[in-house]
């Protein structure tokens, strides 16, 4: 059984650029939400995500978007790179209904704006 | 939310307990008291959670306070794999709140040879 996998794993990109990252959540879960973290800070909310439908976001800018897709997949995207967007992105899968049930998180994409 | 309030780091030795504190003052009677780790260069890892009693499980154990303002995770036998940053972190149970976890710093546990 696959865990929670993420798509790339290390990016660079220049700053003005767009980037778009891939999560495909772990096997049975329908709810996505996504993390920044910064280097040696914890992760931090950006959105979450389930039936196709951003429900809940946390204190980022609109040029950070995302999408699910009907195979419970997601993208995260984020416009007008600024340097301060390097960071490790996470996406985590969970099972909506069990809200006291873990998250499973995958790897990360290592995002660095130059 | 609620907040949490932990050490920034703790040393432990090898296959010794180690027992890492959470403070939650502000903690409300619906709020889920959950620990993730993260280990280097990958994603954080749930542990264990609670919401009165304490928990075991085959990582870890988690004893909860009688007024639950604060919380303890129990590593039985610290082992150099147990080396990470730990998250104390509540978590609201509801239907408006089924996804989203509030990471502090945590602490950042060494364990020594």
């Amino acid at each position: 059984d696959a865990g929670v996998t993420q798509s790339p794993t290390h990016l660079i990109k220049t700053r003005g650029q767009q980037v778009t990252l891939r999560c495909s959540p772990k096997s049975g879960h329908d709810t996505v939400s996504w993390y920044q973290q910064a280097l040696g800070q914890g992760p931090q909310f950006i959105f979450q995500y389930y039936e196709e439908e951003e429900r809940q976001r946390g204190n980022f800018p609109d040029r950070f978007s995302g999408h699910q897709f009907p195979n419970y997949s997601s993208e995260l995207n984020v416009n007008a790179l600024l340097l301060g967007d390097s960071a490790l992105y996470l996406c985590a899968s969970s099972l909506r209904g069990h809200y006291s049930y873990e998250q499973y998180f995958g790897p990360g994409t290592r995002l660095t704006v130059t | 939310d609620a907040k949490t309030t932990q050490p920034n780091s703790m040393e432990s030795n090898e296959e010794e307990p180690v027992h890492l504190p959470c403070n939650h003052s502000t903690i409300s009677g619906t709020d889920y008291i959950h620990w993730y780790r993260q280990l280097p260069s990958q994603g954080p890892e749930y542990v264990i959670h609670g919401l009165t009693s304490n928990v075991n499980n085959r990582m870890a154990s988690l004893a909860i306070a009688e007024d639950r303002k604060s919380s303890t995770l129990i590593l039985h036998r610290a082992t150099l794999r147990d080396a990470a940053v730990y998250y104390c972190i509540l978590r609201l149970h509801g239907s408006g709140n089924t996804g989203k976890l509030i990471f502090g710093q945590g602490t950042t546990l060494q364990v020594k040879p």
